[in-house]
């Protein structure tokens, strides 16, 4: 199974907001609300940052959206800060107790 | 403070074999399940594998099955990665990472999401 479709890079300046899409197929992303999204700097472990489409971790700040029309989910971070300048990567359950990443999306503040 | 610690990575030879081992801390580790997930170098994250907090179920990703095997030890608290007929492709930092969720009051509530990750070992298949 392919990895879910992301762009390969967005970019942003402070205070703009930006969006991530992950693409996938009825199976993965169409079939259900258990999409995740994660920030990873280089280096360093993926953090969790959205969970089932829409949820925050405790911890995490309400600038970071997450949503989902059909099979496309989407990341939204609002008020672009310097510290967003990361990897994010989408993840949805396939339903057979197995999981599928996006490419990733290297994010850049400008 | 919940945390994983994985550890027994290292250079092996294309066919050889090596064991992982992801120590948790923190949390009740007999309640969640745990996922191993690994990053090529320069690459993005690939799911590998899960298993349920009890061991009733495992699950492989094609790219593994039948090579790799995935265990835990509860009375340890430790999660383990057993890879066998290893290939050059295996070659990335292998993450351990929990099913998300918490427990209180004596009941534990999850949700399928990895909430906590360890900070990875690299392995190295090469001759």
């Amino acid at each position: 199974q392919s990895a879910l479709t992301q762009p390969a890079s967005v970019s942003g300046s402070p205070g703009q907001s930006i969006t991530i899409s992950c693409t996938g197929t009825s199976s993965d992303v169409g079939s259900s609300n258990l999409v995740s999204w994660y920030q990873q700097y280089p280096g360093k472990a993926p953090k969790l940052m959205i969970y089932e489409v829409t949820k925050r971790p405790s911890g995490v700040s309400n600038r970071f959206s997450g949503s989902k029309s059909g099979n496309t989910a989407s990341l939204t971070i609002s008020g672009l800060q310097a510290e967003d300048e990361a990897d994010y990567y989408c993840c949805s359950y396939t339903g057979f107790s197995t999981f599928i990443f996006g490419g990733g999306t290297k994010l850049t503040v400008l | 403070e919940v945390q994983l610690l994985e550890s027994g990575g290292g250079l092996v030879q294309p066919g050889g074999s090596l064991r992982l081992s992801c120590a948790a801390s923190g949390f009740t580790f007999s309640s969640f399940g745990m996922s191993w997930v690994r990053q090529a170098p320069g690459k993005g994250l690939e799911w590998v594998s899960i298993i349920s907090g009890n061991s009733g179920s495992t699950d492989f990703a094609d790219s593994v099955k039948g090579r790799f095997a995935i265990s835990r030890d509860n009375s340890k608290n430790t999660l383990y990665l057993e890879m066998n007929s290893l290939r050059a492709e295996d070659t990335a930092v292998y993450f351990c990472a929990k099913e998300g969720g918490f427990c209180s009051g004596g009941s534990c509530s999850g949700f399928v999401a990895f909430d906590i990750w360890g900070q990875g070992t690299m392995v190295t298949v090469s001759s």
